[in-house]
């Protein structure tokens, strides 16, 4: 299994729908995890932290199951500024930021 | 704070010329990373240092890849001779205790 592993898409989504994707990874021994959101031609942002369970954050939940490796980003009543690239980011064992493997990210095209 | 600064945004260069990429860090972040961005291969780690000290420089390419961070306030990532491959989006970032990467705007190499 590669590392970090995401579905590229493109996920076309009309505005308003609800969209998931996941995120698998290899390293059983990550305890956190993150979301970050790249929108074209910027850089990449912190959008969320996930521990433990999962995280939510407004019309974001994050979510961590840790029995299959995977995490899973879900996005209710989606708008078209949520259109961008969502990087999953995993930890190595250590936790800090020196060990940080990205995936190459889902590309996400709300619709209206 | 301004954020994490890098100059130039954008750089066009001809094969093996020598390209020098710059980055301002925010004040009082320990950890900097320079990474690279392509559509094959997603975010790369090239190299990151600790209070100014290079730790793991093991995702350099090449020897044409050096990087430096003379103070904390500055940091270089030079490429000579450039090549056509080495065209792509060069990050710089910054993490603090939090763990969270703090990314520039980045620098869009096309090597011609």
């Amino acid at each position: 299994r590669k590392e970090v592993e995401q579905d590229p898409g493109p996920f076309n989504v009309p505005e308003g729908a609800t969209v998931a994707f996941n995120c698998t990874y290899s390293n059983s021994a990550s305890q956190s995890f993150f979301w970050y959101r790249q929108d074209c031609r910027k850089e990449p942002k912190l959008l969320m932290s996930v521990y433990s369970s999962g995280n939510e954050d407004g019309r974001f939940t994050a979510q961590l199951n840790r029995a299959s490796q995977y995490i899973s980003l879900l996005i209710r009543d989606s708008k078209l500024s949520d259109s961008a690239t969502y990087l999953c980011v995993v930890p190595a064992e250590g936790g800090g930021a020196d060990g940080l493997t990205f995936g190459k990210g889902t590309h996400l095209i709300i619709q209206p | 704070d301004a954020g994490v600064i890098q100059s130039p945004r954008h750089e066009v260069t001809e094969m093996g010329q020598e390209v020098t990429l710059r980055c301002k860090p925010i004040s009082g972040h320990d950890y900097l990373f320079w990474y690279r961005q392509t559509m094959m291969r997603g975010l790369e780690l090239l190299i990151y240092f600790n209070n100014n000290v290079p730790i793991d420089d093991s995702g350099m390419p090449e020897d044409r890849f050096s990087a430096k961070m003379p103070n904390a306030s500055f940091s270089t990532l030079k490429i000579q001779p450039s090549e056509p491959r080495d065209s792509a989006v060069y990050f710089c970032a910054n993490s603090g205790n939090t763990g969270e990467l703090f990314f520039g705007e980045g620098s869009r190499l096309t090597v011609l």
